[in-house]
């Protein structure tokens, strides 16, 4: 069962243009959402995140975007670099059994071609 | 400040053998949580432990198991290998259960069963 969803297993984009990157969840009880970055060889790094009870937060260059009637979680990378090609996870995160439980999507692999 | 650490970065085993995997959170962090990665998919949680107690695990078998010393590093422990266990393990650390301060990563160890 998988509650969070990256349908996009690739995405290629122009430097200098915006990166969307989609996510999409079927748990209405998430509370929190992540995104994060991986190179290869190295763990992944967080970018960027927003509480449920927002739809918008800006980061310098990202933004992420909540649509909650939807379940549909975005990531804006405007203008998109060289260096931001990465793989791209999101998360969002549940209240289970006392605690805070992450689930993770299965990643975009993002190439911003120069 | 040094950031998440582990140990080792790669490893071989083969089928049927013990693992143990070690991770140093973030100074001041005292939460800690295990991931697998496998190829193609991303991070699955096998266990949360805070303050020395475990506050959450995942869907896997019993042959998983962890623990958190008192200065808030952790092991993972995998008995009875199989072919199935070779992945990407990762830990993360944050400063409690619950705050909206994300996860950090560590690097990872690489498990190759052969």
């Amino acid at each position: 069962d998988q509650q969070v969803k990256q349908n996009s297993p690739s995405l290629s984009v122009q430097e200098g243009r915006i990166s969307i990157l989609n996510c999409d969840y079927t748990n209405s009880m998430f509370d929190y959402f992540l995104w994060y970055k991986k190179y290869p060889a190295e763990g992944p790094t967080f970018l960027i995140s927003i509480s449920s009870i927002k739809d918008k937060n800006e980061d310098g260059r990202f933004t992420v975007f909540l649509n909650k009637s939807a379940k549909h979680l975005s990531l804006h990378i405007v203008p998109s670099q060289p260096g931001d090609s990465a793989v791209y996870f999101c998360a969002a995160r549940l209240w289970v059994s006392g605690t805070y439980k992450y689930i993770f999507g299965t990643g975009t692999r993002l190439k911003v071609l120069a | 400040d040094a950031g998440v650490t582990q140990s080792p970065t790669h490893l071989i085993k083969t089928r049927g053998q013990q693992v143990t995997l070690r991770c140093s959170p973030i100074s001041g962090h005292k939460s800690v949580s295990w991931y697998q990665q496998v190829l193609g998919q991303g991070p699955q949680f096998i266990f949360q432990y805070y303050e020395k107690e475990e506050r959450g695990r995942g869907n896997f078998p019993d042959r998983f198991s962890a623990r958190q010393f008192p200065n808030y590093s952790s092991e993972l422990n995998v008995n009875a290998l199989l072919l199935g266990d070779s992945a990407l393990y990762l830990c993360a650390s944050s400063p409690r259960v619950g705050s909206n301060q994300p996860q950090h990563f560590g690097d990872g160890t690489r498990l190759s069963i052969l």
